[in-house]
């Protein structure tokens, strides 16, 4: 696609449900990072996929969240029992390559809200 | 680690004029790439520069321009001429080669009549 193209664009969930937040690329950037911002604060790197491997996951938080991604394209963003404190933007970036001199195309990221 | 630092939280100016954000970072590398991020209330994080550490000359974009002091670690953004339109969040970001973006918490712009 022409961008990149992130959904829901805002999600209110009960505390304790699970919720799946969605990333398309685009076509043929093969490296995808997931970053969350909450309210006021910077953005918080989650995972790295190069591919479809995620060669770093140091930021996930918690084992209640998980990603992946298929086909080198797509990626789900999954939090499980949701807490209030997952409340933030998760926003979703893609690059050609890993290397640094691919800059990163940014989605316009998903409110998630935690009733 | 890699710490990305901007000390101001807010800022203001008046169209037409000049603003400088600050940024300072913490590493160890000695080859790294230093970016500002502007996120309008769309959310969508848009890149308005970048600069290569090894580069000695400061990078340029139209109105945006930087100023990169390496040894002193720091890495400020001037907007000259000011619209309403640069009103955002702007963040500052770092990266090797081989590491993701780190960004600081960003300043937030506010640009008056």
């Amino acid at each position: 696609g022409a961008g990149v193209s992130q959904s829901p664009s805002n999600k209110v969930t009960e505390k304790g449900k699970d919720v799946e937040l969605r990333c398309d690329p685009i076509s043929g950037h093969t490296a995808l990072y997931w970053y969350r911002q909450s309210l006021g604060q910077g953005l918080e790197f989650l995972i790295y996929f190069q591919g479809n491997s995620a060669p770093d996951k140091s930021g996930l938080p918690s084992d209640r969240f998980s990603a992946e991604r298929t086909g080198g394209s797509v990626s789900t963003l999954t939090i499980q029992r949701t807490q209030q404190e997952d409340s933030a933007v998760y926003l979703c970036a893609s690059s050609l390559d890993s290397g640094a001199n691919y800059g990163y195309t940014f989605g316009s990221g998903t409110r998630l809200t935690v009733v | 680690a890699q710490t990305v630092t901007q000390s101001q939280p807010e800022m203001s100016v008046q169209e037409a004029e000049t603003v400088t954000l600050s940024c300072t970072y913490d590493t160890s590398e000695s080859d790294y790439y230093l970016f500002w991020y502007k996120q309008p209330p769309s959310r969508q994080m848009i890149l308005v520069i970048r600069q290569e550490a090894y580069k000695q000359q400061n990078a340029t974009e139209n109105r945006f321009s930087v100023n990169f002091q390496k040894a002193a670690k720091s890495f400020s953004l001037k907007i000259s001429d000011s619209q309403l339109g640069d009103a955002a969040m702007y963040f500052c970001a770092y990266r090797t080669s081989t590491s993701k973006l780190t960004f600081g918490t960003g300043t937030r712009l506010q640009v008056t009549l």
